[in-house]
């Protein structure tokens, strides 16, 4: 069955540096994959989508990577600020009967340190 | 726009009770979807629309039911609430335009079964 890996162990990091999540997943071919952040009580809000066929994708201080070869995609936040601090899921995705159906990650949970 | 919007934001059910979420958005969406996230699982799919008229199961149908009559509406129905489904749940919406097939996400509603 299908599997996403994200690391369970939250990410703590010095304002300033630059913030790095590892998204890996098996036994899936997506055509798409997303980064959502989550903060607490709220439901998730869309980042970056990057495609099946583009290497990597930027918005702002956001980069994302994508390779479909190793199966993974990493979410970097460069110049990370307190306001980051949040839960950051990873999101594939692939047309399924007319529908985007997405399979989502467990999260990364990201604690900026001033 | 309020974009998604659910209520109640908290419900206490008894087990065996029933209940409908609701959920309701306002961007002319095609696309709505039902999930729920427990701590270590992540966001599951539970049941989604295409459309008025068209719904399909998810990852986790069972207990649930779920309706589209109208492009704005679409709620979910727990028909006997069992302790198995204490859970947070989200309805998110997304259009058949968008290049980045975002979803939108409600603020959630953390339902607890006793």
């Amino acid at each position: 069955s299908q599997k996403i890996e994200q690391n369970s162990e939250a990410l703590n990091i010095q304002e300033g540096k630059t913030a790095t999540l590892t998204c890996n997943y098996t036994n899936y071919s997506p055509a798409y994959l997303q980064w959502y952040r989550q903060d607490p009580g709220r439901g998730p809000v869309f980042l970056l989508l990057i495609r099946e066929n583009e290497k990597e994708k930027r918005k702002e201080r956001l980069k994302v990577t994508f390779d479909t070869t190793l199966k993974q995609s990493l979410f970097h936040i460069t110049a990370s600020q307190p306001a980051d601090s949040a839960t950051y899921l990873c999101a594939l995705g692939r047309e399924y009967y007319g529908n985007n159906r997405l399979a989502f990650g467990k999260g990364n949970q990201v604690v900026v340190i001033p | 726009n309020a974009g998604v919007t659910q209520t109640p934001k908290f419900q206490v059910l008894k087990t065996g009770q029933s209940m409908t979420l609701q959920c309701a958005q306002d961007m002319n969406h095609e696309y709505m979807s039902w999930y729920r996230q427990d701590p270590g699982m992540g966001l599951r799919l539970i049941h989604y629309s295409v459309g008025a008229g068209i719904t399909d199961q998810g990852e986790v149908p069972n207990g649930y039911n779920v309706s589209r009559s109208t492009t704005e509406d679409f709620p979910l129905r727990l028909l006997s609430a069992a302790p198995s489904q204490t859970s947070v749940y989200f309805c998110a919406s997304s259009g058949s335009r968008d290049v980045n097939y975002e979803q939108y996400f409600g603020p959630g509603t953390r339902l607890t079964v006793t």
